[in-house]
């Protein structure tokens, strides 16, 4: 069955770069059917969307975190990842790695990994 | 960007009650909108597609409605484990979340 599991570091000092990996299994990232994205939960607070993105397509980015954010995906290991500079103690979250079906399928994120802690401190 | 508004933002309700859920866009979606659940710890589950469309092993007391920019979410009958936080989202290609609405037992 499909699964996602991010990972990386769990503490980043503030101005340095927040990098996540997803890995997925179960389904090939590379496949037209699917696109995927990160959200993030800051603590007690609601979801907010950072980005999507699509193997072949462009890869769209919340416009609040636009100048910071990148993702990128590595079909040879089925991975996708995320990268945040400049980081802030607002950028402490749980971070959400999830699949996207084609919106000619379903509108929504269909698969979700449990999310990792990610604390910004010094 | 498509801006969601839902309310309330809390809803305290006994088991066994029916909960009626709202999610306003800033402009017409059609029927493109989603509904997820996230209990605590946990990561947010996919329940309605498409405004109305249960997504694959979601009871039936659940149910979607509603197009343009008015949309509802019910749930008739709560069971202990349908309180929770639930949250909206549109189909875009910025797909934004409403802020959530927490049903918590009475």
């Amino acid at each position: 069955q499909v699964q996602l599991q991010e990972s990386g570091p769990g503490l980043v000092k503030p101005s340095e770069t927040l990098s996540l990996i997803c890995s997925v299994s179960g389904v090939s990232i590379s496949s037209d059917v699917y696109y995927w994205g990160w959200i993030r939960q800051s603590p007690g607070e609601g979801l907010e969307w950072i980005g999507t993105v699509h193997y072949g397509e462009s890869t769209y980015y919340s416009p609040s975190l636009k100048s910071r954010v990148t993702i990128s995906m590595d079909t040879s290991k089925n991975q996708f990842s995320l990268r945040l500079t400049s980081v802030t103690a607002a950028d402490t979250a749980v971070y959400f790695c999830a699949r996207r079906p084609h919106y000619d399928i379903l509108t929504g994120f269909d698969h979700w990994g449990k999310g990792t802690l990610v604390t910004v401190s010094s | 960007e498509i801006v969601l508004t839902q309310s309330p933002a809390t809803l305290s309700l006994s088991p066994g009650e029916t909960a009626t859920l709202s999610c306003r866009t800033s402009q017409s979606v059609r029927n493109y909108l989603a509904w997820y659940q996230q209990r605590p710890g946990q990561a947010p589950r996919l329940l309605i597609f498409d405004a109305s469309n249960r997504a694959s092993g979601v009871p039936d007391r659940f149910s979607g409605s509603g197009s343009g920019t008015d949309f509802t979410l019910t749930i008739t009958s709560l069971e202990p484990e349908d309180f929770a936080v639930y949250y909206c989202q549109p189909r875009s290609n910025w797909p934004s979340f409403g802020g959530g609405t927490k049903v918590q037992i009475k």
